[in-house]
């Protein structure tokens, strides 16, 4: 099992309308969860970072978190062409030797159709 | 303005060389990671270092070197023993390990001839 999920996609969403992504992660002992947007061939922009259970918004961009159930998610609303990107997922993992690091998910195209 | 820089934007090797990508940051962060990207795969962790004089291998730091000797400063080497070193080289930095916020530097383009 991948210490990170995503859904590949692509995902394709009318322009207006939510788009969701998710994400579920193995390590019940994970604390931070980032959602990172990166358009093609540029590197990722921190977009989103969630902490404790429930919701967080931030602008058109909700995260979701449920810690129980392992998975955390991203909304965005009235989506723009401009959100067309590959969206990372990043979770804080303690390894077995006890250093921390990011591990983050393959991520999930999203292209918004106008 | 603060932010991370590396250089160079695109480099070109030709088999059994070794190259150094360079990375700065003006945040005042205390930890620096490097990850490499291929087409259609997440980042994978290559080294990090959470204070000067000190770094720690990732999940793929066989055929990589690096060094701290600035806060500032935090460049990777891939030597000729990286059997397959094109990819996309991404460096990042954070304020205390990785439980904060990492951000990114644009990237280091590396295609091996």
């Amino acid at each position: 099992q991948k210490e990170v999920e995503q859904n590949s996609g692509p995902l394709s969403v009318p322009e207006g309308a939510i788009a969701s992504l998710n994400c579920t992660y193995s390590d019940r002992g994970s604390q931070s969860f980032f959602w990172y947007r990166q358009y093609s061939g540029k590197s990722p922009e921190l977009i989103m970072s969630i902490y404790s259970n429930g919701d967080k918004e931030d602008g058109r961009f909700t995260a979701q978190l449920n810690k129980a159930s392992q998975y955390v998610s991203l909304l965005i609303r009235d989506s723009q062409p401009s959100d067309s990107a590959t969206y990372l997922c990043a979770v804080r993992i303690i390894s077995n030797f006890g250093n921390e690091k990011l591990t983050f998910g393959t991520g999930t195209r999203l292209t918004i159709i106008p | 303005d603060g932010g991370i820089t590396q250089s160079p934007k695109y480099l070109f090797r030709k088999e059994g060389q070794n190259v150094t990508l360079s990375c700065e940051q003006n945040l005042n962060h205390d930890a620096m990671y490097w990850y490499r990207q291929d087409p259609g795969q997440g980042l994978r962790l290559i080294y990090y270092s959470q204070i000067v004089n000190d770094f720690q291998k990732g999940d793929i730091a066989e055929g990589y070197s690096v060094s701290r000797e600035k806060k500032e400063s935090f460049p990777l080497t891939v030597t000729s023993a990286q059997k397959n070193p094109t990819a996309f080289y991404l460096c990042a930095s954070s304020i205390t390990g990785a439980a904060n916020e990492q951000f990114f530097g644009p990237g280091t383009r590396l295609t091996v001839l």
